[in-house]
Formats: structure tokens, sequence, C-alpha cells
């Protein structure tokens, strides 16, 4: 088993759409969550990073973590064309982020 | 550009033969990584440097794999032997220890086609 488990998807929305993505994990020391965005042939960037549980908003997105479930999800509000990347989820365990541990990712495809 | 920047971004080689890749980190990043991402895969964790000094290193990493961050600076990371199922795209990233959030800036990654 995984320790980070992401549907591949390919998830298709029409533009101005709000988009759930979704990670899963089996480690529960995991205190650090983060979500990256990944354009094609590029590298990941940072979107969001969250401590331990509860919510984070920026902008049209928002981060969720729920720590009981082990379960974490990023939402995107008024979805653009632009937001069309793979979006992955990325955890990790202690204060010092000496590794981080990946989900596959999601790959979002929002339709104009 | 200060970003992170690797090189070369994309390698073929035939099975067997050594490649080297290397990575220049943005100026300021004590911390520096080695990923490798396969087709429809996340990252995975293959090492990191703080500093000149490895700190950790994943059981992925064979002993064909080396990786070296002579100074502190630039690092290069190096495959023997290659085999087909090297290929992969190999992705440096840096990061600021002091920084709290354990942000990683990511390269663009170099690709590796093992024929």
């Amino acid at each position: 088993q995984k320790e980070v488990e992401q549907d591949p998807g390919p998830l298709s929305v029409p533009e101005g759409a709000i988009v759930s993505l979704n990670c899963t994990y089996s480690n529960s020391a995991f205190q650090y969550f983060m979500w990256y965005r990944q354009y094609s042939r590029k590298g990941p960037e940072l979107l969001m990073y969250t401590y331990s549980s509860g919510n984070k908003e920026d902008g049209r997105f928002t981060a969720q973590v729920d720590k009981s479930s082990k379960y974490i999800s990023l939402f995107i509000r008024d979805s653009q064309p632009s937001d069309s990347a793979t979006y992955l989820c990325a955890m990790t365990v202690t204060y010092n982020f000496n590794k981080f541990y990946f989900g596959s990712g999601t790959k979002l495809n929002v339709k104009p | 550009d200060t970003g992170v920047s690797q090189d070369p971004r994309h390698k073929i080689t035939k099975r067997g033969q050594n490649v080297t890749f290397r990575c220049d980190p943005i100026s300021e990043h004590n911390r520096l990584y080695w990923y490798r991402q396969t087709l429809g895969q996340g990252p995975e964790f293959l090492t990191y440097f703080q500093n000149e000094a490895q700190l950790e290193k994943s059981r992925l990493l064979s002993d064909r794999f080396s990786a070296e961050r002579p100074k502190g600076s630039f690092s290069t990371l190096e495959i023997q032997r290659t085999e087909q199922g090297d290929s992969a795209m190999y992705l440096c990233a840096s990061s600021l220890a002091e920084q709290g959030t354990g942000e990683l800036f990511f390269g663009e990654g170099s690709r590796l086609t093992v024929l």
C-alpha cells in the first residue's frame, strides 16, 4: 500500500465549476500537508501549505485537512482553463521537512 | 533567471552507459533534493542534502546511483550502468531550511530515456 493515495483522474470540468481534489494517506504521523500544481513538462510548484487539521483559504483555493480520517482536499472555486494541470498532494512528518511523500497526481482539465 | 536549473533537460542513452545530471539550486538555499518521477506518478524521494552533507537516501537509490553536492552549491546525480527501468524524469528541488514552510522549489527536470 502506498503511503499517499490520489485518484489519477483525469477530471474534466467546465469553466467556472468548483473542483474537488482529494488524497488519503496511511501514516498518522504526517503533520504538514501541501498541494503542488504541475504543468506539462514543468516541475511542480507549491499552491497551498497547511499544518495539522483545519482549513486554509487563498484566493480561489481552499485546502482542508482531516487528520482523523487521514484525508486532505483541495477545492478550486470558479475554475479557469489556466487551472488545467496535474495537482499533486504532498506530506511530511516533521518540521525538518527532510522527506516529502507525494501522491500520484490528479490531472485536471477545465474546458472553456 | 534565479530559479532551480537542471542540465541536461533530456538525455537519451543506451543501456549500460553512465549518465550524470547537474542541478544548480537557488543560490541562498541550503537544502537540495533529488526526486524521480515516472509517467503518471508523483515524485519519489531519492535523496537530500543540507549544505554539503547528504542526510538521507531512499532505498530506491541503489548502488548504481550516487549524488554529490560539493561545497554545498550545485549537485550532481550519477547513474552507472543504466537500465531501462531508470527511464524517468529526475527532478531537483531546493529550499531554505529556515523558511519553516517546507516549500520546495523545483527545476524543470532532466528526462532520461534508456534504450
